[in-house]
């Protein structure tokens, strides 16, 4: 139990164009997803979290206007890149929160891998 | 949590050897500590997992160690598998949502 998809797994595309990545939670309930990203070596910065039927709550630093995140129902979050650029080049990854738990245990997507040329 | 740096530290075993992970933490108010691995290419996996009321878990082949004290965090793999090579993350929540990771340890494993 307990898994997440992501999709696209990879994706290349050309500069100035938008790209949308989804983030589903396949056998349970996420109330409360999020959004890392990871530059090769180094670790996973949160970019927002994304509640169900509310707006995303982005960390410091990251522009809500170029990450358009969409948490439209408990088991899908869709985080889209808007004027993609090359330095937007990254290791998307997803995460998805069950609800009701006592801890906040984290289930993670496989990624998404974006090429911005 | 830690500051994300630019190169990641290496820990080089051989197969069967013991390995030690170590990661420091900076929130004295964080309640809930992760371990993760990550291959190449695939997201974060859970490993194992300590509430801030222990200071030791033990899995399968695996131990958490965990010093309030001082702020740290451990992770040993007993006798090293190849398939253990990958990155390893620390994580840390401290009563949000959120987890905070630490800068990941590379670990490889000789056969």
């Amino acid at each position: 139990g307990a898994v997440v998809s992501q999709h696209p797994s990879w994706v290349i595309c050309k500069s100035g164009t938008s790209v949308k990545i989804e983030c589903r939670s396949l056998d349970f309930q996420a109330t409360t997803m999020f959004w890392y990203r990871q530059f090769p070596k180094q670790s996973l910065m949160l970019m927002a979290t994304s509640n169900e039927g509310s707006k995303a709550t982005y960390e410091q630093g990251v522009e809500k206007d170029k990450f358009l995140i969409n948490h439209a129902s408990l088991t899908l979050s869709t985080l889209t890149v808007t004027s993609a650029h090359p330095e937007d080049s990254s290791f998307y990854i997803c995460s998805a929160l069950i609800a009701g738990r006592t801890y906040n245990e984290q289930f993670f997507g496989p990624g998404t891998r974006l090429t911005v040329l | 949590g830690e500051s994300v740096g630019l190169h990641l530290p290496t820990l080089s075993v051989q197969e069967g050897d013991n390995s030690i992970i170590n990661c420091a933490y900076s929130n004295s108010a964080s309640d809930y500590f992760i371990w993760y691995k990550q291959e190449s290419g695939k997201g974060p996996q859970f490993i194992i997992d300590i509430r801030s009321n222990m200071d030791k878990r033990q899995g399968q082949r695996v131990t958490v160690l965990l010093n309030k004290t001082v702020k740290h965090l451990s992770l040993q793999i007993a006798a090293t598998q190849p398939g253990d090579s990958a990155v390893y993350f620390c994580a840390e929540n401290s009563g949000y949502s959120t987890l905070t990771f630490g800068k990941g340890t590379m670990l490889l494993v000789s056969p």
